[in-house]
């Protein structure tokens, strides 16, 4: 089955300490995108990569890094100047070719720090 | 970048027909409207897509009128099971036209 893959689907830190989250897709599919997700509230934009080597800031992207070194793989790395990281954390994937091709998402990261 | 406005929330009883409406007034010539639905602690999935007209699929249709500044999703004889976050996301995703931005989204529960 084609799809993507975030794991874990829960994971907990300490204040002060980087985490990295993984995303991986096998629909090879070129753009990738990271959202958060806070406790009723919409998704909210932190990096996209329309192809590999190649990324762009979303709408909030301070406090967190990512990298695109291969095609199937975007983790994210929430470093320890995210203000807020506690959040529900969406990896996507567009084939970027196709200008109505929708998103494709994985099942989520729930992130806790303390 | 198109900016989306949806209602908050909406309750429906079970066997209704259920119309949830998104504006997007400064829609592009390229843009394509794209809905999702998103249960809890899930990632969102794709319901249906339009770029102009009506479009019809085995679980919804979505009609778009001519000047393309709003969109209706509608979902015929809802279930207890279509109670879920229903976002609006409208643009394209080729080229450097990439950055898809989701709206708050609509919170719909259905009761019997």
């Amino acid at each position: 089955d084609g799809g993507i893959t975030q794991s874990p689907k829960y994971l907990f830190r300490k204040e002060g300490q980087n985490v990295t989250l993984s995303c991986e897709q096998n629909l090879n599919h070129d753009a990738m995108y990271w959202y958060r997700q806070d406790p009723g509230q919409g998704l909210r934009l932190i990096y996209y990569s329309q192809i590999v080597n190649d990324f762009q800031k979303g709408d909030i992207a301070e406090g967190y890094s990512v990298s695109r070194e291969k095609k199937e793989s975007f983790p994210l790395t929430v470093t320890s100047a995210q203000k807020n990281p506690t959040a529900f954390y969406l990896c996507a994937s567009t084939t970027g070719r196709r200008p109505d091709s929708p998103l494709h998402f994985g099942n989520g990261t729930r992130l806790t720090v303390t | 970048l198109a900016k989306t406005t949806q209602p908050i929330s909406m309750d429906s009883y079970e066997g209704q027909e259920v119309n949830i409406t998104c504006s997007h007034n400064n829609i592009a010539t390229n843009d394509y409207i794209t809905w999702y639905q998103q249960f809890p602690s899930q990632g969102p999935r794709f319901i249906i897509q339009g770029y102009k007209t009506k479009v019809t699929n085995e679980v919804a249709s979505l009609f778009i009128p001519a000047d393309r500044k709003s969109s209706t999703l509608s979902l015929p004889r809802v279930s207890l099971s279509d109670t879920a976050v229903y976002y609006c996301l409208v643009g394209v995703n080729t080229g450097t036209a990439s950055k898809l931005t989701f709206g708050t989204g609509t919170r719909l529960q259905v009761t019997l």
